[in-house]
């Protein structure tokens, strides 16, 4: 079992849509989590950090539960900007990043 | 600003031969990390440096070797290909503290292995 699961998609969504994305974490012990954007054949780069208490950056919305070890990432208002694949990211100790597989999402007009 | 440099981005090999991917960071980042892309299976840290003189195996070390040569400079071996290893490599770097989360990647090394 991977240490980090996630959605596998692909996820197909009308542009205005709201669309959510899970991810489970195995280990226990993990300390920091985020998500992650990466374009096609391109390098991910940070999306958000993912706090305890939930955190907002405009349309995007994570939340953490870490009695239940989930993750989540709400896009409201889709753009066709947005179509990307979505990392789901865990920080088990200093230096030590696991990726989820991703989910990808279409955003159509 | 450079960022995170990587070389070669693309190479082809054939199976038994050896190459080194080389990977720099200009930001005085104290991590540094391999990772390789497959499709259906996200990013798989192979190894990793969380400061100057220290590497560790992430999770899937087999068939390669790292040198942290400086603070600067992490490179990735592969001794003797195998067509297994054909993928996308990534290097990154970050700060290395953690809740600190923010990796920089280069922009990937495609390896093919015939």
């Amino acid at each position: 079992r991977k240490e980090v699961e996630q959605d596998p998609g692909p996820f197909n969504v009308p542009e205005g849509a709201t669309v959510a994305f899970n991810c489970t974490y195995s280990n226990s012990a993990s300390q920091s989590f985020f998500w992650y954007r990466q374009d096609c054949r391109k390098e991910p780069k940070l999306l958000m950090s993912v706090y305890s208490s939930g955190n907002e950056d405009g349309r995007f919305t994570a939340q953490l539960n870490r009695a239940s070890q989930y993750i989540s990432l709400l896009i409201r208002d889709s753009k066709l900007s947005d179509s990307a694949t979505y990392l789901c990211v865990v920080n088990r100790d200093v230096g030590d990043m696991r990726f989820g597989a991703g989910t990808r999402l279409t955003v159509k007009p | 600003n450079a960022g995170v440099t990587q070389t070669p981005k693309f190479q082809v090999l054939k199976t038994g031969q050896s190459m080194t991917l080389q990977c720099a960071q200009d930001m005085n980042h104290n991590s540094m990390y391999w990772y390789r892309q497959d499709p259906g299976m996200g990013l798989r840290l192979i190894y990793y440096s969380a400061s100057e003189g220290t590497t560790d195996k992430g999770e899937v070390p087999n068939g390669y070797n790292v040198s942290r040569l400086n603070k600067r400079e992490f490179s990735l071996r592969l001794e003797s290909a195998a067509p297994s290893q054909t993928s996308v490599y990534f290097c990154a770097s970050s700060e290395g503290r953690v809740g600190t989360g923010e990796l920089f990647f280069g922009e990937g090394s495609r390896l093919t292995v015939l």
